[in-house]
């Protein structure tokens, strides 16, 4: 089964630091770009960040760039979300995402469950 | 960045067909793809490139597009497809995604 599986989450003080996991089963991980797309609560999606499969390219949304850092190993399967300098707005679930693409059209195929980021004092 | 604007709420009859819509300069560029998000739960993709489903999606769900502007439609609305649907595409730059706000769908 493809499956994604985030961990890392919980409750930080603005200013503070956590790093997201995302785990990769049931698809040969090395060959996808990964993302991570966070959702506040009670609003909609934001894309956060997008990594390519040997790590080539690596894009920030402006929102949080210079404090998140995005990374992976392909050899344990497995997406990173370094998130420094945290801030109360950043408070949000944060899924992991594949990208796929094929024959001229790409989408966000597979989803996890998400983890959620708390940031209060 | 460019964005993606989406109504905030539609509401269709069950049984009847309903049409969301997806505004953005980028869409003149690069298709735009589909996700259905039910409470408490992550997004689904239900549409992507040109009018594509996913395995599992039920074939009353299409998309299309013309100029600026992407749309899902539902044809046949279920009780089931009560949900919040956000569109994303590609930036102008290409190299970042933007989502649109969503649109909450009620099956009355």
């Amino acid at each position: 089964e493809v499956q994604l599986v985030e961990s890392g989450g919980g409750l930080v003080k603005p200013g503070g630091s956590l790093r997201l996991s995302c785990a990769a089963s049931g698809f040969t991980f090395s060959s996808y770009s990964m993302n991570w797309v966070r959702q506040a609560p009670g609003k909609g999606l934001e894309w956060v960040s997008s990594i390519s499969s040997s790590s080539s390219y690596i894009y920030y949304a402006d929102s949080v760039k210079g404090r998140f850092t995005i990374s992976r190993d392909n050899a344990k399967n497995s997406l990173y979300l370094q998130m420094n300098s945290l801030r109360a707005e950043d408070t949000a679930v944060y899924y992991c995402a594949r990208w796929w693409y094929q024959q001229g059209a790409d989408a966000f195929d597979i989803w996890g469950q998400g983890t959620m980021v708390t940031v209060s004092s | 960045s460019s964005e993606l604007t989406q109504d905030p709420a539609v509401s269709v009859a069950l049984g009847q067909t309903v049409r969301i819509t997806c505004q953005g300069d980028s869409l003149r560029s690069y298709y735009a793809s589909w996700y259905q998000q039910k409470p408490g739960q992550a997004p689904v993709l239900v549409i992507y490139g040109k009018n594509n489903r996913p395995s599992g999606i039920p074939d009353r769900f299409s998309g299309s597009s013309s100029g600026n502007t992407a749309s899902l439609t539902i044809t046949g609305a279920q009780a089931e497809d009560e949900a919040d649907y956000y569109c994303n595409s590609r930036d102008s730059s290409g190299n970042l995604w933007v989502f649109g706000g969503g649109t909450k769908l009620t099956v009355l």
